[in-house]
């Protein structure tokens, strides 16, 4: 059975910090995704890993991915208020058009 | 594109009650998955279909939940008889054949009194 794990769970973070999100998963799997929810809202894409090495970066947010560690990052640069939300990784069961399974999810909070 | 539409986005209901949960995905994505999120259980899986046949159900939780997808632009999850472990927010997302991300829908947040 496939499990995602993310850490932390709850992150508190002053504007200006960096940080990062981990998610391991435990079985093989070349496709990871990065999605945010807003509280009542729904997901919104933000990164899809394709490939062992894999690098995307969108304004203050870069996620890595790692295969043969099964892990990936989801790295907060100069964090601001906006980027308030909860962050699920996810990997997809098989090689592709498959369901994903969700990690339970980074609620991170940027105070002033 | 209008993304991937759900109806109805609240229902409330009575235990025993049928509820029928409608997704019409994105134009041109040819699979479909459901989801239901919960606080004590997170995101899961609950059925996908690829050009409208279904591949892994093995999420459904139990007999009282069924799927479909008629067509290439809809599909319903219907719960019969509902009961209130099953109020969570429904979502339902599309694709294209994996080929990209899976897109949400706004979902629809069932509370089953």
């Amino acid at each position: 059975e496939l499990k995602v794990e993310q850490n932390p769970l709850f992150l508190s973070m002053q504007e200006g910090k960096n940080y990062t999100i981990y998610c391991n998963y435990s079985t093989t799997s070349d496709r990871l995704y990065w999605y945010r929810q807003d509280p009542g809202k729904s997901l919104e894409s933000l990164f899809v890993l394709l490939s062992n090495g894999a690098v995307k970066q969108e304004g203050r947010l870069m996620a890595s991915l790692d295969t043969k560690a099964r892990l990936s990052t989801l790295h907060i640069t100069a964090a601001v208020h906006d980027l308030s939300a909860t962050y699920f990784c996810a990997v997809e069961k098989g090689g592709g058009a498959d369901g994903l399974t969700f990690g339970k999810g980074t609620h991170l909070i940027i105070q002033p | 594109d209008a993304g991937v539409i759900q109806s109805p986005r609240h229902e409330v209901t009575e235990m025993g009650q049928e509820v029928t949960l409608r997704c019409k995905p994105i134009s041109g994505h040819n699979s479909l998955f459901w989801y239901r999120q919960t606080m004590m259980r997170g995101l899961e899986l609950l059925i996908y279909f690829n050009n409208n046949v279904p591949i892994d159900d093995s999420g459904m939780p139990e007999d009282r939940f069924s799927a479909k997808m008629p067509n290439a632009s809809f599909s319903t999850l219907k719960i019969q008889p509902s009961e209130p472990r099953d109020s969570a927010v429904y979502f339902c997302a599309s694709s294209f054949s994996g080929k990209e991300t899976q897109y949400f829908g706004p979902g629809t947040r069932l509370l089953v009194l």
